[in-house]
């Protein structure tokens, strides 16, 4: 079956400006993560979503950054007024909920973002 | 102390030698336990998930020591295609706080 995918794959942009970045979940699962992993370094966790329940948001660097999921499945992740430090790979990944379902994750294959 | 600490290494050794990662964490109420492995470049893959008891597949073996905090992953007959990044996974908060190490660099040399 389809895997998780993201949207844009790369985006080059200008400091100051928004940007959106998209993930489509592997239909059925209920759990949804978004992370950062900037160059040589680890995942950065930045929010979690879970069926209807409010998100866990703990992981957001900053008020810049925003996370929606419409209807429980398409999610999207926005960054107001980008840095030059918010230049990393935003990795999505789903999984089944469940008592083990919290690791079994499946990545999709990140958007690279670059601000210039 | 961070909440997952692995050694980045890089780990260089032969083919056909075995090699071990441990993994620490400091939340001894953490749930459950999982390896992936990173390609350079791409998205992490779930290797396997990590028991009390042990558990093995193939070439690979991973376990679980909560008395003593750590998991760890044990690569027999390392291959070529074994070089990687090998990220640890700790499950906590009811399953819902998920955190990775930093991962730990193996190549692997002809």
């Amino acid at each position: 079956g389809a895997g998780v995918s993201q949207s844009p794959s790369n985006k080059v942009t200008e400091k100051g400006k928004d940007v959106e970045l998209r993930c489509d979940p592997i239909s059925g699962h209920t759990a949804l993560y978004w992370y950062r992993q900037s160059l040589g370094q680890g995942l950065e966790f930045l929010i979690y979503f879970q069926g209807n329940s409010a998100p866990d948001k703990s992981g957001l660097p900053s008020d810049r950054f925003s996370a929606e999921r419409t209807g429980g499945s398409v999610s999207t992740l926005t960054i107001q007024r980008t840095q030059q430090e918010d230049s990393a790979v935003y990795l999505c990944a789903s999984s089944l909920a469940g008592t083990s379902g919290g690791g079994s994750q499946y990545f999709g294959p990140g958007t690279r973002l670059t601000v210039l | 102390r961070k909440e997952v600490e692995q050694d980045p290494g890089p780990f260089n050794v032969p083919e056909g030698a075995t090699v071990a990662f441990n993994c620490t964490y400091s939340n001894s109420a953490s749930q459950s336990f999982f390896w992936y492995r990173q390609d350079c470049r791409k998205e992490p893959k779930l290797l396997m998930s990590v028991y009390s008891s042990g558990n093995e597949d193939g070439r690979f073996t991973a376990q679980l020591n909560r008395a003593s905090q750590y998991i760890s992953l044990l690569i027999r007959d390392s291959k070529l295609s074994d070089s990687a990044t090998y990220l640890c996974v700790v499950i906590s908060g009811g399953y819902q706080k998920v955190t990775f190490g930093i991962g730990t660099k193996l190549q692997v040399i002809p």
